[in-house]
């Protein structure tokens, strides 16, 4: 079935540093693509997205490509701050249509000064 | 607007009990799904209503059962408690136009004694 592998964290990096976190998606088709984050003690919140093949999502300074030839959906940050340590989770849908989701098992994000 | 609300926010039941979890959607929203997140893994899709009918159910035993309210608030119900219940519980909607986006509440945690 369709699904998604995020490289395991945690991922430590020091203030302004550049955040890559790597996902990778096994789907039949080309789905939506999506980047979720969630703050320590908090629910989900939709990060960005991308809906077809060599789209780009970006928000609050995030980047992701959608990438068929390496189905791949790597998330980017120029320059990280402390408020962005978090977990971040990238999810596609699951097959069979309707608004659910499978995710990735969260890649964790810790930023220093 | 408000965000998706859900309640309780922590709960603490014993082995065998049943329990029943709330949401709220988005003004609007007319769709509303349940996933569990175990401690440090990604959400698991449970169940998904629209207008009222399930469009979608997740691998979980009967033991879960859900429903959707006139006012298209939704219930999660679990009979039996085991310990593995243990988990944060999160209720997402979805409007209409853009259905494989998902809006997360905070989530009930659970904790099965």
């Amino acid at each position: 079935g369709d699904s998604v592998t995020q490289m395991e964290g945690p991922v430590t990096l020091s203030e302004e540093a550049f955040l890559t976190i790597n996902c990778t998606y096994t789907a039949t088709g080309y789905p939506s693509l999506f980047w979720y984050v969630q703050y320590p003690g908090e629910g989900l919140q939709l990060l960005l997205k991308a809906t077809k093949a060599d789209d780009k999502g970006s928000n609050k300074g995030f980047e992701a490509t959608y990438r068929k030839e390496t189905t791949s959906f790597h998330l980017e940050k120029g320059s990280v701050q402390v408020s962005d340590s978090a977990v971040y989770f990238c999810a596609l849908p699951l097959e069979g249509g309707g608004n659910k989701l499978t995710f990735g098992t969260g890649t964790q994000l810790k930023v220093e000064l | 607007d408000a965000g998706v609300t859900q309640s309780p926010t922590h709960l603490i039941k014993t082995r065998g009990q049943q329990v029943t979890l709330r949401c709220s959607p988005i003004s609007g929203h007319k769709s509303v799904s349940w996933y569990q997140q175990v401690l440090g893994q990604g959400p698991q899709f449970i169940f998904q209503y629209y207008e009222k009918e399930e469009r979608g159910r997740g691998n979980f035993p009967d033991r879960f059962s859900a429903r959707q309210f006139p006012n298209y608030s939704s219930e999660l119900n679990v009979n039996a408690l085991l310990l593995g219940d243990s988990a944060l519980y999160l209720c997402a909607s979805s409007p209409p136009d853009r259905g494989r986006e998902q809006y997360f509440g905070p989530g009930t945690r659970l904790t099965v004694t």
